[in-house]
C-alpha cells in the first residue's frame, strides 16, 4: 500500500522559505511510471497545482508559471522522498499543501495517493 | 491555462437520488485527461475517476464519469449519506494542471 507522509514547518515568516518533505512508502521516487506532485489549497485560490517531479531515464521538474521563479522540488533517492521549497513567501502563500502521486504516462491514471496535507501559515 | 467551470455550485438531494455534476473546460482537454475527486472536510482529495470515465480502485460503481473534449459529467446514481462532500474536476493533459472550483453535494 502506497503512503505519503508529509512533514515540515507550519509557520513561516514573510520573505522566508517554506520547506516541506513528502516521504514515500510502497513506491519509489525514481519510478518510471509515477510523478510526484505538489498541490495547495486555500479559500481564495481553491486547489492549485504547483509542480511535479518525475524520473524517465533522467529527472524532470515542471512548475506552474505562478510560482516558477520561487519553487524547487527535489527528489532524494537515498531517503525515497521528494521535497518542496518555496522562496520569498508572502501571506498569499498561506494554504494547505499536499503532495500526491500520479501514475501512468503523463499521469493518465490521476492522482491516486495523497499526503495528509500540511497547513502552512505565512505570518510574522 | 485551461479554465474549468463546474455547475451547479451546490446541490441538495435525498438518499437514493441521482446527482449529475458538470465540468466544462475553456478548451479541449487532451486525450480526456480529466479526473474527478471527492473531498470531505479536513481530508485530502480522493480520486474517483480518471481518463474521464475510468473508475479508480475501490470506488463504488454508483460513481461514473463521461464526456470528452470540453464537456464532462460525474454521475452519482444512488446517493448515500457518505457521499456528502465537495467534488472537483481536474485536467492533467496540459500544463499547468488545473482544478475546477468544486460542486458541494449535500445529502438531506
Amino acid at each position: 500500500q502506497v503512503q505519503l507522509q508529509q512533514s515540515g514547518s507550519g509557520l513561516v515568516k514573510p520573505s522566508q522559505t517554506l520547506s516541506l518533505t513528502c516521504a514515500i512508502s510502497g513506491d519509489s521516487v525514481a519510478s518510471n511510471s509515477a510523478a510526484w506532485n505538489w498541490i495547495r489549497q486555500s479559500p481564495s485560490r481553491g486547489l492549485e497545482w504547483l509542480g511535479r517531479t518525475y524520473y524517465r531515464s533522467k529527472w524532470y521538474n515542471e512548475y506552474a508559471v505562478s510560482v516558477k521563479s520561487r519553487i524547487t522540488s527535489n527528489p532524494d533517492t537515498s531517503k525515497n522522498q521528494v521535497s518542496l521549497q518555496l522562496n520569498s513567501v508572502t501571506p498569499e502563500d498561506t494554504a494547505v499543501y499536499y503532495c500526491a502521486r500520479a501514475k501512468g504516462a503523463g499521469g493518465y491514471y490521476g492522482m491516486d495517493v495523497w499526503g495528509q496535507g500540511t497547513t502552512v501559515t505565512v505570518s510574522s | 491555462d485551461i479554465v474549468l467551470t463546474q455547475s451547479p455550485g451546490s446541490l441538495s438531494l435525498s438518499p437514493g437520488e441521482r446527482a449529475t455534476l458538470s465540468c466544462r473546460a475553456s478548451q479541449s482537454v487532451t486525450s480526456s485527461y480529466l479526473a474527478w475527486y471527492q473531498q470531505k472536510p479536513g481530508q485530502a482529495p480522493r480520486l474517483l475517476i480518471f481518463g474521464a470515465s475510468g473508475r479508480a480502485t475501490g470506488i463504488p460503481d454508483r460513481f461514473s464519469g463521461s464526456g470528452s473534449g470540453t464537456d464532462f459529467t460525474l454521475t452519482i446514481s444512488r446517493l448515500e449519506p457518505e457521499d456528502s462532500a465537495v467534488y472537483y474536476c481536474q485536467q492533467h493533459g496540459n500544463l499547468p494542471f488545473t482544478f475546477g472550483p468544486g460542486t458541494k453535494v449535500d445529502i438531506k
